[in-house]
């Protein structure tokens, strides 16, 4: 099974600083061209949000404050500036492979 | 608009079985797979598997085989997931979600929260 890891655990920004999220993948999730990497968003009882797509594809209707970024291994989540909606367990997925594997999720909150 | 809407909440006692329900509407029902995510109380993602409605073609996480079965009823549109023998770790709020043509997981059900309790 590919391992998502993600990191860190959690973080402090403060309003209209950058956050950054790393998640590296135990092997490659590039096939035919394409990383099938995932960003999603999750707040308290609700069920996740799509951000991006495909490490680097803003999802329609998705706040451009947000990117993606990265190949193979290593995949990076930007939100810059940060907005108090922001507050949130943010978790990358992979979609390259059976089993499809989630990161262990990252939790940000604003300082 | 594309929507999915589960089931409400099930308390079930150890040892009993449970059958959550995903209706979709607003799309074609058997063009996409649905997939089931399972999410402990305070703790992340875990994926179950995916069903096809187009074929009725199942594909399980190892760890949920004997554990979780994936149908679907094209007729109404509903995937269902069952899940057996349950015990406490069966505990979890299990997600249906469409796997969209990026691969990408695009339209989520809102949720269906198992407890399984004596």
């Amino acid at each position: 099974d590919i391992v998502l890891t993600q990191s860190p655990a959690s973080l402090a920004v403060s309003l209209g600083q950058r956050a950054t999220i790393s998640c590296r993948a135990s092997e490659s999730v590039d096939s035919y061209g394409n990383s099938f990497m995932h960003w999603y968003q999750q707040k308290p009882g609700q069920p996740p949000k799509l951000l991006i797509y495909r490490a680097s594809n803003l999802e329609s209707g998705i706040p451009a404050r947000f990117s993606g970024s990265g190949s193979r291994t290593d995949f990076t989540l930007t939100i810059n500036p940060v907005e108090a909606d922001d507050v949130a367990t943010y978790y990358c997925q992979q979609s390259n492979e059976d089993p499809y594997t989630f990161g262990g999720g990252t939790k940000l909150e604003i300082k | 608009q594309i929507q999915l809407q589960q089931s409400g909440p099930e308390l079930v006692k150890p040892g009993a079985s449970v059958k959550i329900s995903c209706k979709a509407s607003g799309y074609t029902f058997t063009d996409y797979y649905i997939n089931w995510v399972k999410q402990k109380p305070g703790q992340g993602l875990e994926w179950i598997g995916w069903i096809y409605p187009g074929s009725g073609n199942t594909k399980y996480n190892e760890k949920f085989k004997g554990k979780a079965t994936l149908t679907v009823d094209t007729s109404s549109s509903t995937a269902y997931m069952q899940l057996s023998s349950l015990t406490s770790e069966d505990t979890a709020v299990y997600f249906c979600a469409r796997r969209g043509l990026r691969g990408n997981f695009d339209y989520w059900g809102q949720g269906t929260t198992l407890t399984v309790s004596s």
